[in-house]
């Protein structure tokens, strides 16, 4: 299965600021997601990331709050704009080949706004 | 729309003994169900999965069914140990089979 690098693990910001999770898979992949995870609770989609296109937005997120790009087929990256302490979670990217195969996850980003 | 129940919330069971987890799925046109694990502050790792040509897959301890007509899936786990303990989630394909929909996650513990 494909290993995925997720970066940074955990960093603490100020509310205003943005940051880049980046995601780096070790080999090609069709299919690259962004979740969100509060503690205790279940994955949340943001968004699918379409190589060589805009991402596709869930219900609730928007691309100017999340914009996310995908230049090829094993990296994304994740950007979380203007925080505020309600977006203190976890972010987790996944890569996958579709049509019913696995889906695999990075190790999270912990994000904390201060 | 479309969602996954999954039940219970959380179990319990003694070292040894079996757990069992279910989940019931709403689109009739999901044909992938995966099973995740994922310990405190770790990700989510694949345990098991299960195809809709297939009724029951079995690894080891681990076992999944499934029941297309009525959509449900359940995992089976025997023999329970306690590096067992995690939150368990069940997930299903939709929309093209694509993007995976998630319950809500069980919180298996294992008493020694």
């Amino acid at each position: 299965s494909a290993v995925i690098s997720q970066k940074p693990s955990r960093d603490i910001c100020q509310r205003g600021t943005s940051l880049t999770i980046q995601c780096q898979v070790d080999s090609q992949v069709t299919m690259m997601f962004w979740y969100r995870q509060q503690p205790g609770q279940s994955l949340t989609l943001i968004a699918t990331a379409n190589q060589g296109s805009e991402a596709t937005y869930e219900s609730g997120f928007v691309i100017d709050k999340f914009p996310i790009s995908r230049p090829n087929l094993t990296f994304s990256t994740l950007t979380v704009s203007n925080m505020s302490p309600e977006d203190s979670s976890i972010y987790l990217c996944s890569a996958g080949q579709g049509d019913d195969q696995p889906q695999h996850f990075g190790d999270g980003t912990r994000l904390s706004i201060l | 729309g479309e969602n996954v129940e999954q039940h219970p919330s959380t179990l319990s069971v003694q070292e040894g003994d079996s757990a069992v987890i279910k989940c019931t799925y709403s689109d009739s046109a999901s044909n992938y169900f995966p099973w995740y694990k994922q310990e405190l502050g770790k990700r989510p790792q694949l345990i098991i999965d299960i195809r809709s040509n297939v009724g029951e897959k079995k690894d080891q301890r681990i076992a999944v069914t499934l029941n297309k007509t009525a959509k449900h899936f359940s995992l089976h786990i025997t023999e329970t140990q306690p590096e067992d303990s995690a939150v368990y989630f069940c997930a299903a394909t939709w929309d093209s089979n694509y993007q995976l929909i998630w319950g809500a996650g069980t919180k298996l513990i294992i008493k020694p």
